[in-house]
């Protein structure tokens, strides 16, 4: 089944804890992008990799890192959380830039910096 | 000012009821516009898109977009209770990234 996966998907933590949010997909896709979602606010995209070892900050970068050594996978790392990035962060691909190339999102990650 | 605003809802309608969302955008860039519909504790999947002002119709769904008033609609006909979702309108230029509305919560009762 073809499918954008994160891993985990809720996740409570504290300031100052390095974390790794990891995003995986199966369909061969080139770009691949994060967004944070609160509310009143809609998706924001966080950095997004048009291929593999390139990356590009996308609209709220600030706090993040991410990387992209395989194409199949674009981990967002979080060195040091901060309670303003408890969000909903979903990670997307899509074949490439094209309009016609529709977006895929994982389910969704949860989480919470206390 | 947000690039793309939606009023956030809740909108209730009975079953059956014809349902009208509606997104204003700003950005006169915007080539491209979709709509995108998210059921709770799931990821956003891509309902519609458009590249042109007027109608574009599929199934139960028609997107409208009016360029001239940077205005986007999406209605629902014979909606039903599986249709309860946030909808969410997004824009993009040429070879520019996604920007999305906050989205409008609908609940249809049965």
């Amino acid at each position: 089944e073809a499918q954008v996966t994160q891993n985990p998907r809720y996740l409570i933590t504290v300031t100052g804890k390095k974390l790794t949010v990891t995003c995986s997909q199966n369909m061969n896709h080139e770009y691949m992008s994060w967004y944070r979602q609160d509310p009143g606010l809609g998706l924001r995209q966080i950095y997004y990799s048009m291929n593999v070892e390139v990356t590009d900050k996308g609209d709220v970068p600030e706090g993040y890192k991410v990387s992209r050594k395989e194409k199949r996978n674009f981990p967002l790392i979080l060195e040091s959380p901060s309670p303003n990035q408890t969000s909903l962060y979903f990670c997307a691909s899509r074949w490439g830039t094209g309009v016609r190339n529709e977006q895929f999102f994982g389910p969704g990650t949860r989480l919470t910096v206390l | 000012q947000k690039e793309v605003e939606q009023d956030p809802g809740p909108l209730s309608v009975p079953e059956g009821a014809i349902v009208s969302l509606n997104c204003t955008y700003s950005n006169s860039a915007f080539q491209y516009f979709m709509w995108y519909r998210q059921y709770s504790r799931k990821g956003p999947e891509l309902l519609m898109y458009t590249y042109s002002s007027g109608n574009k119709e599929d199934g139960r769904f028609t997107a409208q977009v009016d360029k001239s008033s940077k205005y986007i609609s999406l209605f629902i006909r014979d909606s039903q209770p599986s249709d309860s979702a946030t909808y969410l309108c997004a824009g993009r230029g040429y070879g520019q990234n996604f920007v999305f509305g906050p989205g409008t919560r609908l609940s249809v009762l049965p």
